[in-house]
């Protein structure tokens, strides 16, 4: 079974400063994807970005971008120019590309980021 | 477009009660997930639909737990007797996919429904 960690439950940054969320996570498949959801106090899971395993190229979307490194099994989510509307709990996600069962999406535990004014 | 819309946002209500929570996917959406949410556990499937059909409910807790997806506009999950321990977040989420077929598509999820029983 896909296992995902994120092993800092709690991140801060100040505003406009740039902050990197980690995550690992162990599969043994060659296609998968990933993501990252932000669930801000309002409580909706909010798509960010995701990433295709068999891209070499690292997502980026606006001030949001990955660096994948797909044989470390890391994947980490930059944060450039911070926002106070950043501030939420952000989960890392895997889901299989093929198979039965790739439906599945795995979530890390989050990393709770505050964002100081 | 309409997103995914979950009702109630908000339900308390007493120990064995029934409690029944309500899923309207994005329309052409032919797959359906509900989640729960924990701070023990995190996010925890509970089971998935595709096209109506309960593909995997491996997720769901015990047989206190049921959910149904009449149409491809609307499910439920029900809870009865509600527990304690029940008390969480319940998200749904929709997609649309084909079973088994490489993936294409991110879930979408609701806004949620905080369940507190006491």
């Amino acid at each position: 079974a896909q296992t995902v960690t994120q092993s800092q439950p709690e991140m801060s940054v100040q505003e406009a400063e740039t902050v990197t969320l980690s995550c690992t996570y162990d599969t043994s498949e060659s296609d998968y994807y990933l993501f990252w959801y932000k669930q801000p106090p309002s409580r909706q899971m909010i798509l960010v970005i995701r990433q295709e395993a068999y891209k070499q190229q690292n997502a980026t979307e606006n001030r949001f971008s990955v660096n994948f490194q797909k044989a470390a099994k890391s994947f980490s989510l930059k944060i450039s120019d911070s926002q106070l509307g950043d501030a939420a709990m952000y989960f890392c996600a895997y889901r299989s590309a093929f198979g039965g069962s790739n439906y599945k999406l795995t979530f890390g535990k989050g990393t709770l980021l505050t964002v100081n004014p | 477009d309409a997103g995914v819309i979950q009702s109630p946002r908000h339900e308390v209500t007493e120990m064995g009660q029934e409690v029944t929570l309500r899923c309207k996917p994005i329309s052409g959406h032919n797959s359906l997930f509900w989640y729960r949410q924990t701070m023990m556990r995190g996010l925890e499937l509970l089971i998935y639909f595709n096209n109506n059909v309960p593909i995997d409910d491996s997720g769901m807790p015990e047989d206190r737990f049921s959910a149904k997806m009449p149409n491809a506009s609307f499910s439920t999950l029900k809870i009865q007797p509600s527990e304690p321990r029940d008390s969480a977040v319940y998200f749904c989420a929709s997609s649309r996919e084909r079973q088994g077929a490489e993936f294409n598509q991110p879930q979408h999820f609701g806004d949620g429904t905080r369940l507190s029983i006491l």
